[in-house]
């Protein structure tokens, strides 16, 4: 099966810094990408959709110029959290699809954040 | 406006006894896709089924099967004979078809004890 990887799978940050967290498609071409934001015991809620090549679309609510989404080649996606605060605390997750072969969505491990 | 409800937050059950989860949806497409997922305490979601709107088989895999009425806009799924590694939080997804998102629902934490 296609497979996902998020880099890094956790990461520990200070109030005032950026983060950047990368996903990749392994195997397959990801024509467009999605980024979703889960805080504790919550779902997956959807902040942005990236298409290769073009700029992200971004959910209402998601503040587009603290989450900069970065999708330039066809198997990378990155994630950017500018000035980070400890309310940006979450669980990151990525999925992947290529909308040429089967537009299945296919998830990343997630990537923790912790801002102190 | 779509949505999916998972009205049971939380569920616990003895190991070996039947459970079921109960997915609603609502949606205006007559074309879409429902999914479940499974996320361990990992974080990792697994994929367990994707199904086509169009197809209202009943699906068993193993110990899973799954229960799709559109009549009732139902996606429910049934674990037979649960064990401990069932233990998850377990959900449902409804697909977009005009931008392929998901849209997920509140989940439904499982607890089987041994």
């Amino acid at each position: 099966g296609a497979v996902v990887s998020q880099h890094p799978s956790w990461v520990i940050c200070k109030s005032g810094t950026s983060v950047k967290i990368e996903c990749r498609s392994l195997d397959f071409q990801a024509t467009t990408m999605f980024w979703y934001r889960q805080f504790p015991k919550q779902s997956l809620m959807l902040m942005a959709t990236s298409n290769e090549g073009s700029k992200a679309t971004y959910e209402q609510g998601v503040e587009k110029d603290k989450f900069l989404i970065n999708h330039a080649s066809l198997t990378l996606s990155t994630l950017t959290v500018t000035s980070a605060h400890p309310e940006d605390s979450s669980f990151y997750i990525c999925s992947a699809m290529s909308r040429v072969d089967s537009y299945e969505q296919y998830f990343g491990p997630g990537t923790r954040l912790t801002v102190t | 406006a779509q949505k999916v409800t998972q009205a049971q937050t939380e569920i616990s059950v003895v190991e070996k006894e039947d459970v079921t989860l109960d997915c609603v949806y609502e949606t205006r497409d007559t074309t879409y896709y429902l999914f479940w997922y499974k996320q361990p305490p990992s974080g990792e979601l697994v994929f367990l089924i994707r199904r086509n709107s169009f197809d209202e088989q009943n699906e068993i895999s193993g110990r899973y099967s799954w229960n799709f009425q559109k009549s009732t806009s139902s996606f429910n799924f049934t674990i037979t004979a649960s064990q401990v590694v069932d233990s998850a939080v377990y959900f449902c997804a409804l697909s977009d078809p005009n931008t392929d998102k998901l849209i997920f629902g509140t989940g439904t934490r499982l607890q089987v004890f041994p």
